[in-house]
């Protein structure tokens, strides 16, 4: 299995500040995607990857932006925090040939 | 029409029961179906993988598809308190880079 490891269990930011999360894996899979989750909304997909500097729009992209530099971390990016943003963060990455997302455990994020 | 409806529950069984979770579809080309498990404050963790239509059996779970009605289920058997979990069905086209799309997940509680 793919290990996948977020930076940050939990994160308290401010609104207005910028605020990166981090996600990490240990092999070379190419895919790699953001969701969020909310009670009653579900899984909801920000972005995803499909390699180093590619980037794809999800559904709810606005007032994200990502960073994918190395084949092994993919970066979300919160320009300018906001209440409604508040929510679990969730990191998958893809393994190559078999379309199976391994999840890591989640940030989550509370924006005062 | 939701692409993929899941029931959110919650649904309360008394240890020992047979837990039926179940998940209905609008596209007919879907291929690829899966179920993940997810804790409390943890992040989803795949439980089943099947292609196209059929049955899989693993241990006390069981997949079953059918693709002519658009339907998947996944069965528990001799339900366990430490499968009081949210799961949550996903599916895709291929298995290459489409991604998946989820239910909203099913919160379960196995009472001991």
């Amino acid at each position: 299995d793919v290990k996948v490891t977020q930076s940050s269990r939990y994160l308290v930011k401010r609104t207005g500040e910028k605020v990166f999360l981090e996600c990490v894996q240990d092999m070379d899979h190419e895919n790699m995607f953001w969701y969020r989750q909310d009670p009653g909304l579900g899984l909801r997909l920000i972005y995803f990857s499909y390699d180093v500097k590619m980037k794809e729009k999800g559904d709810i992209p606005e007032g994200y932006s990502v960073s994918r530099e190395k084949k092994e971390r993919f970066s979300l990016i919160l320009e300018s925090a906001s209440t409604n943003q508040t929510s679990m963060y969730l990191c998958a990455v893809t393994v190559t040939g078999r379309n199976i997302q391994y999840f890591g455990a989640g940030t989550r994020l509370s924006v005062l | 029409q939701k692409e993929v409806e899941q029931d959110p529950g919650p649904l309360s069984v008394p240890e020992g029961a047979i837990v039926s979770l179940n998940c209905t579809y609008s596209n007919s080309a879907f291929q690829y179906f899966m179920w993940y498990r997810q804790y409390s404050r943890k992040g989803p963790e795949l439980l089943m993988y099947t292609y196209s239509s059929g049955n899989k059996e693993d241990g006390r779970f069981t997949a079953q598809v059918d693709k002519s009605s658009k339907y998947i289920s996944l069965f528990i058997r001799d339900s366990q308190p430490s499968d009081s979990a949210t799961y949550l069905c996903a599916m895709t086209l291929n298995s290459g880079n489409t991604p998946l799309v989820f239910g909203k997940g099913t919160r379960l509680s196995v009472i001991a």
